[in-house]
């Protein structure tokens, strides 16, 4: 099965409101990267933690390889929050960060 | 800083066109990887390289070949383009800390 789940599929959020993103691990990972795609379908760099939590702006992000997840927090929603995002991780040693399905974000009025 | 190019930002084929997309990066990282995107799926790994001439298969390289004769670049080529094919394919590099990099991406479009 997949070594990353990643949920919900599909979020919606009122604006203001916040709500996390979720991946689970079916094995131990060395470090989690979080990336939103961009209107031209590139991979933009949200976060990389090997441990811990780190927060930029609305956005939290939180590993914990013993427990195996990651969340993504978003808190106070904006309309340009909506897209796609999506968690890789790295098992090590084998160059080959495996990725999550991707969460649909929409961010309404 | 540095920065990851790929070329063309746009490319339209036609069926059974063989094809080549091309990635430069100035980070002077040497791991570099080629994905693909489906709209409404996840990533999908082509081929990866760990140094300068080397190749290494991921999950959907059938169909794809791969040439990294230098360390700055890193090609693909689509070996025979099928008909109303429509994906961005992007090139990534692994930087420092194991964190992944992405180019703008390649907008392919098959008529």
């Amino acid at each position: 099965g997949d070594q990353v789940e990643q949920s919900p599929s599909a979020l919606s959020l009122h604006e203001g409101t916040g709500s996390a993103l979720r991946c689970n691990f079916t094995t131990t990972m060395r470090a989690v990267q979080w990336f939103r795609k961009n209107s031209r379908g590139s991979l933009i760099n949200l976060f990389y933690l090997a441990s811990g939590t780190k927060e930029n702006g609305r956005l939290k992000s939180a590993f914990d390889s013993k427990e195996r997840y990651s969340t993504l927090h978003i808190r106070d929603a904006q309309l340009e929050d909506s897209g796609t995002y999506f968690c890789a991780a790295d098992s090590g040693g084998n160059y080959k960060p495996t990725f999550g399905k991707g969460t649909s974000l929409v961010v309404h009025p | 800083g540095g920065i990851i190019t790929q070329t063309p930002k746009f490319l339209i084929g036609q069926e059974g066109q063989k094809l080549t997309l091309k990635c430069q990066q100035n980070f002077n990282h040497d791991t570099m990887y080629w994905y693909r995107q489906d709209s409404g799926k996840g990533l999908r790994l082509i081929y990866y390289s760990i140094t300068e001439n080397d190749l290494q298969k991921g999950d959907l390289s059938e169909g794809y070949d791969a040439s990294r004769e230098k360390k700055s670049s890193f090609s693909l080529t689509v070996t025979s383009a099928q008909k109303n094919e429509m994906a961005v394919f992007l090139c990534a590099l692994r930087g420092g800390s194991y964190e992944q990099y992405f180019g703008p991406g390649t907008r392919l479009t098959v008529l």
